[in-house]
């Protein structure tokens, strides 16, 4: 079974700002990762994955994660924050074999950037 | 379509009712997911569709929940005799499973049993 943590349900930065927000995971097989970003009223949307190639994965809008197998962690970081940032975004976990079809979800961390 | 399409976005019911949920996926998907998302209980994993079939339903809280899928697109989610704790944003996501692992997610319908 697979799990998520992700440390802070709140983050606040300032405009221009390094953003930093934290997911570690539990996985008894090689995992799938996954950012998602939720913006009010809407559905999910996919970030960046990771899928066992590359371990430094790029995303839409400047982000970009890391996969640290040592650490169990794939914090997700933008070097500058902007404005339009601001939402809730989601790690989630996979299975990387068979039941890679299930995505199991932190319980989200709220990003506020104050101008 | 050009993306996963929910009705209703909203829908306010009565405690007892029994309520329908919609998803049409992306043309050609073949795998169809259900998530419920909830303050208490964050974004939980409901039931899996590839084609027509559910081999993982294992999230369904109770059998007042059922769901199906019709010619391969279409699902509808169905609560039977809503309780308040059915309140949540119920989520679809549908995805290619031919190609790479990415599930693209509609933007929900917001339930309120009152």
């Amino acid at each position: 079974a697979q799990s998520v943590t992700q440390l802070g349900s709140h983050v606040s930065v300032s405009e221009g700002a390094l953003v930093l927000l934290r997911c570690n995971y539990s996985s008894s097989v090689p995992p799938y990762l996954f950012w998602y970003v939720q913006y009010p009223n809407q559905g999910l949307q996919l970030l960046l994955k990771y899928t066992s190639a590359a371990t430094l994965v790029k995303g839409i809008n400047g982000f970009e994660a890391e996969f640290k197998k040592s650490e169990t962690s794939f914090h997700l970081t933008k070097p500058s924050a902007h404005m339009r940032d601001a939402a809730e975004y989601f790690c989630a976990v996979s299975d990387g074999g068979g039941s890679n079809y299930k995505l199991t979800f932190g319980k989200g961390t709220l990003l506020t950037v104050n101008p | 379509g050009a993306g996963v399409s929910q009705s209703p976005s909203n829908k306010v019911t009565e405690k007892g009712k029994d309520v329908e949920l919609r998803c049409d996926p992306i043309s050609g998907h073949t795998a169809l997911y259900w998530y419920r998302q909830s303050l208490g209980q964050g974004l939980e994993f409901l039931i899996y569709f590839q084609g027509n079939s559910a081999p993982d339903k294992s999230g369904l809280p109770s059998d007042r929940f059922s769901a199906e899928r019709t010619g391969g697109s279409v699902s509808t989610l169905t609560i039977q005799r809503t309780q308040q704790e059915d309140s949540a944003v119920y989520l679809c996501a549908s995805e290619d499973r031919g190609v790479v692992t990415e599930a693209f997610f509609g933007q929900g319908t917001r339930l309120t049993v009152v």
